[in-house]
């Protein structure tokens, strides 16, 4: 059964860099677009960002100056870095998989999610 | 950005009865390649989002047939044909055409 794991500190100070990766177990992370997306009772779901297995990626706009999106391929793992945290980045981090199949692109695997509080 | 604006933002509904969300888009999601990248995900309590619908009307694999997704241009619907027990969650519309991906703010179904 494919599966995804989100793994980090669960608390994160105020201007420090919060750290999460995601695991993919009984699958390749190989031919890919892997994304985070975060949600939170203020803003809802937020897509953060997508890297691909090559390592290409594409950010939010709006958080594009403090993410950072790496690939371990030999280790099935993604990871995210969101750096200067404040308060309003408390949420709830998911890892999803966007699948591409005969046309047709859709977010078609989750992880649970980890809850990541930002406080001092 | 293009902005997902779902109504309404909560449906009480009878056990047995449909179920309507609607879900409109800022623009057009059309993308370069004629396509419409337009999913409904249903989150139950405690639970992460699960896609139900892609592309605006295809059921995803094992997902009821009781549920349907209909739409064109920036108007889109989700539909429950007879409400079970079982579909109590929010009901987010997400659009994958343009960069960044967005949702709607979500519509919490749940039983009269």
């Amino acid at each position: 059964q494919v599966q995804l794991q989100e793994s980090g500190p669960g608390l994160v100070k105020p201007s420090e860099t919060l750290s999460l990766t995601c695991t993919l177990s009984g699958g390749s992370i190989s031919g890919y677009y892997w994304s985070w997306i975060r949600q939170s009772a203020g803003k809802g779901l937020e897509w953060i960002g997508r890297i691909y297995s090559s390592g290409s990626t594409n950010y939010n706009p709006s958080l594009k100056s403090r993410v950072t999106m790496s690939v371990d391929t030999s280790k099935n793992q993604f990871s995210l870095k969101l750096s200067s945290v404040t308060a309003a980045d408390t949420a709830v981090y998911y890892c999803a998989r966007r699948a591409y199949f005969l046309g047709n692109w859709y977010f078609d695997l989750w992880g649970r999610g980890t809850l990541v509080t930002v406080s001092s | 950005d293009i902005v997902m604006t779902q109504t309404p933002l909560s449906s009480p509904v009878t056990l047995g009865q449909p179920a309507s969300i609607s879900c409109r888009s800022s623009q057009s999601l059309v993308h370069s390649d004629g396509n419409i990248y337009l999913s409904w995900l249903q989150q139950r309590p405690g639970q992460p989002p699960r896609l139900l619908i892609y592309k605006i009307s295809n059921r995803f694999s094992g997902v009821p047939d009781r549920f349907s997704g209909s739409g064109a241009g920036t108007d889109f619907t989700l539909k429950i044909s007879r409400v079970e027990a079982e579909d109590v969650g929010v009901y987010y519309c997400m659009q994958l055409t343009q960069f960044p991906y967005t949702f709607g703010q979500g519509t919490k179904l749940e039983i009269k």
